[in-house]
């Protein structure tokens, strides 16, 4: 089967760096996403890693390594405004064409 | 450039009643998800189509909810006799022909209240 995980909470100091892990289980690969969702909110892209390696925009960075299934994004200098979900989501070839999703993390910062 | 339009933002409902919701694609995007999202939970695939056919619809219950994206409109999210477990914000999202690397682009999605 398809899967995807994430830890479901994560809590982080106002300032500082914090880091959301995704692993992926998918029968094909075509590149993983991250989203940001505030709370009653739509998802709102984030970052695209379709090679390994890092891609850095900003406060944001995202990695990504495919013989290991796994990907991370790194957020630093933390605002009270990334309070939110970070969904991660990967395009998988043999989804017809659908995202798989994993069910968030939601990150809490904290003064 | 409008982004993925969803109407109502807020939709309440009575047991029994129908709701309809719609979605507007980004301009240029002829590919449609619907996704359900209870609180505190994640997106939940319900149904993926492209003008004028339903491509995938194996997240969606077979009873009492139909989709479709018509060749002139909006996409439309049909509940027919609506149930409390049905509350919930569902979320319509778009992407082009090519997404290589773009994504979907989500609207602001429907919340929808049953009493």
């Amino acid at each position: 089967g398809q899967n995807i995980d994430q830890p479901t909470e994560m809590t982080a100091t106002e300032g500082a760096i914090v880091q959301i892990n995704c692993t992926y289980q998918t029968s094909g690969f075509n590149g993983l996403f991250w989203y940001q969702q505030h709370a009653g909110e739509a998802p709102t892209f984030l970052s695209y890693n379709v090679l390994d390696g890092l891609e850095e925009k900003g406060r944001f960075s995202s990695f990504l390594s495919r013989s290991k299934g796994y990907s991370y994004l790194l957020l630093k200098e933390l605002q009270m405004k990334d309070s939110a979900s970070y969904l991660c989501a990967v395009d998988s070839m043999d989804s017809n064409y659908q995202l798989i999703w994993g069910a968030g993390t939601k990150l809490i910062i904290k003064p | 450039n409008a982004g993925v339009m969803q109407n109502p933002r807020h939709l309440v409902r009575r047991r029994g009643q129908e709701a309809r919701l719609r979605c507007s694609p980004m301009k240029g995007h002829s590919h449609v998800y619907w996704y359900r999202q209870l609180p505190e939970e994640g997106l939940k695939f319900m149904v993926y189509l492209q003008k004028e056919n339903i491509i995938d619809e194996s997240g969606m219950p077979k009873e009492r909810f139909s989709a479709e994206f018509p060749k002139e409109g909006p996409s439309i999210l049909r509940i027919q006799q609506v149930v409390r477990g049905d509350s919930a914000a569902y979320f319509c999202a778009s992407s082009p022909t090519d997404r290589e690397g773009y994504g979907y682009t989500f609207g602001s999605g429907t919340r929808l209240t049953v009493v």
